[in-house]
């Protein structure tokens, strides 16, 4: 199946500091990826929907400007976390649509980051 | 409004035996009804995905079965074994962009 790839897999930070995740699918073009958080035993939800050249889709209750979103590629979309809080440590997980071969929605392998 | 709902929220079988997860759904402007395994600390693999067409797909020890008329849909899991022990999810979009809504997830336990 299709490669994504997410870098880092695990971020240690400190309350105030910004942290950057990077999505990237690998074998194939994602006009459309989705950026999903995950708390431990939980279901993941959905933050938005990113396409590339555009601005991202927030979900309800989703703060964009703490959540920023660039999908400057059609292999790249990143997450930036600003001015990151203890309440922001989580799973991050990115997904990738694959319109042009499958049609299928392929994740990433997560980001876990923990604000100090 | 949690539009997709899924139980049990965990299960034990036996090995060899049969797991049976369930979930349902409000939206009826969802058409695509994906399964995905999650291990701890990695992200979700799709397993096995249903669109309204048809009312059952079958893919190695994976089923699904999909009710319409009643927003329903479950994955069998047959002849299961340890390293199916796991957190399933459904999940639940629609055609355009595939945008998915989760359900709460069922860990399920194979135990030897």
């Amino acid at each position: 199946g299709a490669v994504v790839s997410q870098h880092p897999s695990w971020v240690i930070c400190k309350s105030g500091t910004s942290v950057k995740i990077e999505c990237r699918s690998l074998d194939f073009q994602a006009t459309t990826m989705f950026w999903y958080r995950q708390f431990p035993k939980q279901s993941l939800m959905l933050m938005a929907t990113s396409n590339e050249g555009s601005k991202a889709t927030y979900e309800q209750g989703v703060e964009k400007d703490k959540f920023l979103i660039n999908h400057a590629s059609l292999t790249l979309s990143t997450l930036t976390v600003t001015s990151a809080h203890p309440e922001d440590s989580s799973f991050y997980i990115c997904s990738a649509l694959d319109r042009g071969r499958t049609g299928e929605l392929f994740f990433g392998e997560g980001s876990r980051l923990t604000v100090l | 409004q949690q539009q997709v709902k899924q139980s049990p929220q965990s299960l034990i079988v036996q090995k060899g035996g049969i797991s049976i997860i369930n979930c349902a759904y409000e939206n009826t402007a969802f058409d695509y009804f994906p399964w995905y395994q999650q291990f701890p600390g990695k992200g979700p693999a799709l397993l096995i995905a249903i669109r309204p067409d048809v009312s059952e797909k079958k893919e190695g020890r994976f089923t699904i079965s999909f009710n319409k008329s009643a927003k329903q849909f479950s994955l069998h899991i047959m002849d299961s074994q340890p390293g199916d022990s796991a957190t399933y999810f459904c999940a639940a979009g629609g055609a355009a962009g595939n945008k998915l809504t989760f359900g709460g997830g069922t860990r399920v336990l194979v135990k030897p």
